[in-house]
């Protein structure tokens, strides 16, 4: 039982790159997330899904994409990357009722 | 101002003192509080949890809420070495925490020496 499994660990692209951070989970967990954490910021939701197919905003979804079309996956995608980018992203997964959020140990991504 | 606001140190004890750490909310419709623990390079992980106001303990850990104040507090008794993270607070304001809509403090790192 692997929980939460984000690829890669890490990743430096050049302004105006695209990508795609790759979440998985084996909980058959129902809610998705990501989330970005930066110095003095804390984390702070990008985008969400309550189950495949269905996808939502968070607080900060400018310059991401995201698709569910599986339970498992949940990838997050970097349109054109910038500076302002440069993060640590972390996805997390829960099941539905009052259950925690379990994340994953993140991607840390520097955009140059 | 941010919604949740968290001092985020560094704050460094030696080992078996007590810690107290602690955030401030503005949003009255917070009803779940949670503290994650988050080690170096790693996610964060839920330590605890409460609804409402009131104290929750577990183990060396105290977690206590006081909605009049709008203020969350997370003790640790007998610090230890291993205890050394950083400490977020996280809120929510409804049911099934939004399905995991949640709100997160800035984090404050610890330190035990020991």
């Amino acid at each position: 039982n692997a929980g939460v499994t984000q690829t890669p660990k890490f990743q430096v692209l050049k302004t105006g790159q695209s990508m795609t951070l790759q979440c998985a989970q084996d909980m058959n967990h129902e809610y998705m997330s990501w989330y970005r954490q930066d110095p003095g910021m804390g984390l702070r939701l990008i985008h969400y899904s309550v189950g495949a197919g269905i996808t939502d905003q968070g607080e900060v979804p400018n310059g991401y994409n995201v698709s569910r079309s599986t339970t498992e996956d949940f990838p997050l995608r970097l349109l054109s990357a910038a500076p302002s980018q440069t993060s640590v992203y972390f996805c997390a997964s829960r099941r539905t009722g009052d259950s925690p959020l379990h994340f994953g140990n993140g991607t840390r991504l520097t955009v140059t | 101002q941010k919604e949740v606001e968290q001092d985020p140190g560094p704050l460094s004890v030696p080992e078996g003192a007590i810690v107290s750490l602690n955030c401030t909310y503005s949003n009255s419709a917070f009803q779940y509080f949670m503290w994650y623990r988050q080690y170096s390079r790693k996610g964060p992980e839920l330590l605890m949890y409460t609804y409402s106001s009131g104290n929750k303990e577990d183990g060396r850990f105290t977690a206590q809420v006081d909605k009049s104040s709008k203020y969350i507090s997370l003790f640790i008794r007998d610090s230890q070495p291993s205890d050394s993270a950083t400490y977020l607070c996280a809120m929510s304001p409804g049911r099934s925490w939004q399905g995991g809509k949640l709100i997160f403090g800035q984090g404050t790192e610890l330190s035990v020496k020991p």
